[in-house]
């Protein structure tokens, strides 16, 4: 098993280019997430998905939005990039939301110029 | 005030030694989580605990729910432990706060 995958593992976006972050999981888990960890701070939440099918906002959705495709794919988008979301984007899943340990991807350092 | 603090930030030893990481939190929870993050980037999950004690090889995780607080305890550290540790705290909804880490270094 591959756990958590996610693509690409560096990025170089310029102010106001657009791109999407691709994450998938063979766990078979309901809940996956979309964190960002920048220096001197925790990881934050960005958006989670309960289920297939559902999608809600985290602590900083701002400027980014979410599809999960199907129970194994979450893909994050960012429309219009801005120097503020340079940052490291991790990917994580679990089993149920209500419980459960969560599963990390091995991340994303994007950088926005 | 953050809801998660880690204590110490930094903290370096020598091999062999009994290591502590505090966490303490400001909320209701129902679920504390202890993270490994590589120097690489990759992170673990550790342990998951809402009560008591939990123990994997060298690890020891405890939690203190009245006092809002857990340690994290790594017997006869070595090198290879020499990472980042996580405390994140789930509150109502399963939402996951996180601490800042505690940046480990062992020497041998």
């Amino acid at each position: 098993n591959a756990g958590v995958t996610q693509t690409p593992k560096f990025q170089v976006l310029k102010t106001g280019q657009s791109m999407t972050l691709q994450c998938a999981q063979d766990m078979n888990h309901n809940s996956m997430y979309w964190y960002r960890q920048d220096p001197g701070m925790g990881l934050r939440l960005i958006y989670y998905s309960a289920s297939e099918g559902t999608t809600d906002k985290g602590e900083v959705p701002n400027g980014y939005n979410v599809s999960r495709l199907n129970k194994r794919e979450f893909s994050l988008r960012l429309e219009s990039a801005a120097p503020s979301q340079t940052s490291v984007y991790f990917c994580a899943s679990s089993e149920n939301r209500a419980t459960g340990e969560q599963y990390f991807g091995p991340g994303t350092r994007l950088t926005v110029t | 005030k953050n809801e998660v603090e880690q204590s110490p930030q930094n903290l370096t030893a020598q091999e062999g030694e009994f290591i502590t990481i505090n966490c303490s939190y400001s909320v209701g929870i129902s679920a504390l989580h202890w993270l490994q993050q590589h120097p690489g980037g990759g992170i673990v999950s550790l342990f998951m605990l809402s009560s008591g004690k939990k123990k994997h090889g060298r690890l020891i995780a405890t939690i203190n729910i009245q006092e809002k607080h857990s340690s994290l305890h790594i017997t006869a550290s070595h090198p290879r432990d020499s990472a980042v540790y996580i405390c994140a705290v789930e509150t109502s909804g399963s939402r996951l706060t996180f601490g800042e880490g505690t940046q480990l270094t062992v020497n041998p």
